[in-house]
């Protein structure tokens, strides 16, 4: 086990509705990275967090975004949901911010947009 | 663009046997190179890593081979056992400055008894 855990488990949402995703880093891990994993593909990183602000993103619109907290947990907010962002949210945390640090993946938490 | 990609979506072993598990990145700027194995309906688990400056690194029963000049990254599992069966997945950083992490689509690593 990571240490890493995300909730819920599952979520069935609408299309226009607004979702919030969350995470528990390891106690320790300043840094918290999102990512996306559609259906048999590897995951998409989302955007990054250290210490409570983001410093880095990829390709996904205004309408992802996110926070992060001092006890460790961290939101992911999906804005205007879309059918195309049906998949697995996965959280990962790190105890650095540099770019070899390991991250480490929570089970993730299953989308599914109607 | 980027892409990490991986040779075959499949590969099936017996038990016992060794598996070998190719991927190509296409950053030649990329500095630091992870496997992650991820089992049905869990997330990804870090298995091993290796930064640009090696060519080779040894683990539990796992080895994984950097050839920076065809951009080509391997894993190797000695011993396959039936608990290794999962999705393996290469991934790469860009050379970034932040912790973004490229993925592949994986391959399905699956050990018959």
């Amino acid at each position: 086990e990571t240490g890493v855990t995300q909730s819920p488990t599952h979520l069935i949402k609408t299309r226009g509705q607004q979702v919030t995703l969350r995470c528990s880093s390891q106690s320790g891990h300043n840094t918290v990275s999102w990512y996306q994993q559609a259906l048999g593909q590897g995951p998409q990183f989302i955007f990054q967090y250290y210490r409570e602000e983001e410093n880095g993103r990829g390709n996904f619109p205004p309408r992802f975004s996110g926070l992060q907290f001092p006890n460790y947990s961290s939101e992911l907010n999906v804005n205007a949901l879309e059918l195309d962002d049906s998949a697995l949210y996965l959280c990962a945390s790190s105890p650095g911010w540099g770019e070899a640090d390991t991250q480490y993946f929570g089970p993730g938490t299953r989308l599914t947009v109607l | 663009g980027e892409s990490v990609g991986l040779h075959l979506p499949t590969l099936s072993v017996q038990e016992g046997d060794n598996s070998i598990i190719n991927c190509a990145y296409s950053n030649s700027a990329s500095d630091y190179f992870i496997w992650y194995k991820q089992e049905s309906g869990k997330g990804p688990q870090f298995i091993i890593d290796i930064r640009s400056n090696m060519d080779k690194r040894q683990g539990q029963r796992v080895t994984v081979l950097l050839n920076k000049t065809v951009k080509h990254l391997s894993l190797q599992i000695a011993a396959t056992q039936p608990g290794d069966s999962a999705v393996y997945f290469c991934a790469e950083n860009p050379n970034t400055g932040f912790q973004k992490l490229v993925f592949g689509t994986g391959t399905r690593l699956l050990v018959s008894p």
